[in-house]
């Protein structure tokens, strides 16, 4: 089955560090989204990881294990705009379907 | 600007009553879908289209229906809503069925739907 877990909610202060982990159990494995959606508004994309290791994209980085199935997203030097909810994706074997995870709301307080 | 399109943004229609949503994209890209995303839930998959082919997920429900005329539009029918079909319904386009590095969906700004 298709499975993809992350904490349903986390708080940080602005100007911090947060983690957002993502566990993932799918029949296949062609890549891993990360994508930030505000309150009532569309899902944007933020980062794509298909080999292991870390992408780095401004204050965003993303980091990967397929061998764990394990994601994280990482948000430096937070800021109030950066409130919303992250949603872990996994784009399965057939290329035809992401599973997305039910994502993590996140709160950045002054 | 807007790449993918969705009207209207807010629809509110009443029980058993049927409803159309619209998605237009200005990317060309082959594939259209259609996700249905209740309060603090995923979004989930109903359907998509890769051209003219339709793909209907297994639990999709038959009260929905879908039709893409051409590449720009798509559409999605409740025939008959109920109440628990009360969601954000959002549409996305990517360029290709076999995505392969860096492939995306790009969403449209979806339309609440409201079931009364």
């Amino acid at each position: 089955g298709q499975n993809i877990d992350q904490p349903t909610e986390m708080t940080a202060t602005e100007g911090a560090i947060v983690q957002i982990n993502c566990t993932y159990q799918t029949s296949g494995f062609n890549g891993l989204f990360w994508y930030q959606q505000h309150a009532g508004e569309a899902p944007t994309f933020l980062s794509y990881n298909v080999l292991d290791g870390l992408e780095e994209k401004g204050r965003f980085s993303s980091f990967l294990s397929r061998s764990k199935g394990y994601s994280y997203l990482l948000l430096k030097e937070l800021q109030m705009k950066d409130s919303a909810s992250y949603l872990c994706a996994v784009e399965d074997n057939y290329g035809q379907n992401f599973v997305f995870g039910p994502g993590t709301r996140l709160s950045v307080l002054p | 600007d807007a790449m993918v399109i969705q009207n209207p943004r807010y629809q509110v229609t009443q029980f058993g009553k049927p409803v159309t949503l619209s998605c237009s994209q200005t990317l060309n890209h082959n594939v259209m879908y259609w996700y249905q995303q209740k309060s603090s839930q995923a979004p989930k998959l109903l359907f998509h289209y890769y051209d003219k082919d339709f793909n209907n997920e297994a639990d999709t429900p038959d009260n929905f229906q879908s039709r893409r005329p051409n590449t720009s539009f798509c559409f999605l029918d409740i025939r008959s809503p109920g109440l628990g079909d009360t969601a954000m319904y959002l549409c996305a386009t990517s360029r290709d069925i076999l995505k392969g590095a860096n492939e995306k969906l790009f969403f449209g700004s979806g339309t609440q739907l409201s079931v009364l």
